[in-house]
């Protein structure tokens, strides 16, 4: 366990749709990091966020976008939903600044498009 | 970040150490070596991670060679639980993001 808790567990969307992703980060824990996990791939780095504000962004599109509260918990949005969107969405917390020490992953949130 | 490369798949028998090797021939000097590994469908849990030097915790060590262009994983005394997808990461000391590959899987028999 690691104290980063993520919901819902599962959804299923249609395409189009949008969804929201929840992350709480272990305790202490000031910097956000977001990766999308394909099946039978590593994850692949979305963004993060440090102190409420973006600190980097991976190759996805402008319809992911994300928030950072100031109790450190975050939000991943998804607009206009693709097939390819289907995929585990996981969080990861670190102390510290920006995110340089090891990052704590949650359990994830499947999404499923249909 | 310096590219890693893994051996897709290995077996160990339980009660006996793993060994899992990593090349990063292109590694930077402000690059350090991060193990990770995740169990099936669960969130990557953090193993361990160094710079030049040697580093064990109680889970595993880290072996790093002198010219640091390949590491080894080692698991003392693998277990079933330890069955899991293996990943080598280098990341620069600066770095916000872990770049993350296909990873080793471990399949550990009893």
């Amino acid at each position: 366990e690691t104290g980063v808790t993520q919901s819902p567990t599962h959804l299923i969307k249609t395409r189009g749709q949008q969804v929201t992703l929840r992350c709480s980060s272990q305790s202490g824990h000031n910097t956000v990091s977001w990766y999308q996990q394909a099946l039978g791939q590593g994850p692949q780095f979305i963004f993060q966020y440090y102190r409420e504000e973006e600190n980097g962004r991976g190759n996805f599109p402008p319809r992911f976008s994300g928030l950072q509260f100031p109790n450190y918990s975050s939000e991943l949005n998804v607009n206009a939903l693709e097939l390819d969107d289907s995929a585990l969405y996981l969080c990861a917390s670190s102390p510290g600044d920006r995110g340089r020490n090891e990052q704590y992953f949650g359990p994830g949130t499947r999404l499923t498009v249909t | 970040d310096a590219k890693t490369t893994q051996p897709t798949s290995m077996d160990c028998a339980e009660g006996r150490a793993a060994n899992l090797p990593c090349n990063h021939s292109t590694i930077s000097g402000n690059e350090y070596v991060y193990w990770y590994r995740q169990i099936h469908s669960q969130g990557p849990q953090y193993i361990i991670h160094g710079l030049k030097n040697n580093e064990t915790n109680e889970m595993a060590s880290l072996i790093i060679t002198e010219d640091r262009k390949s590491s080894t994983l080692i698991l003392p005394h693998a277990t079933l639980r330890d069955t899991a997808v293996y990943y080598c990461i280098v990341r620069v000391v600066t770095g916000n993001q872990f770049y993350f590959g296909t990873g080793t899987s471990l399949t550990v028999i009893p």
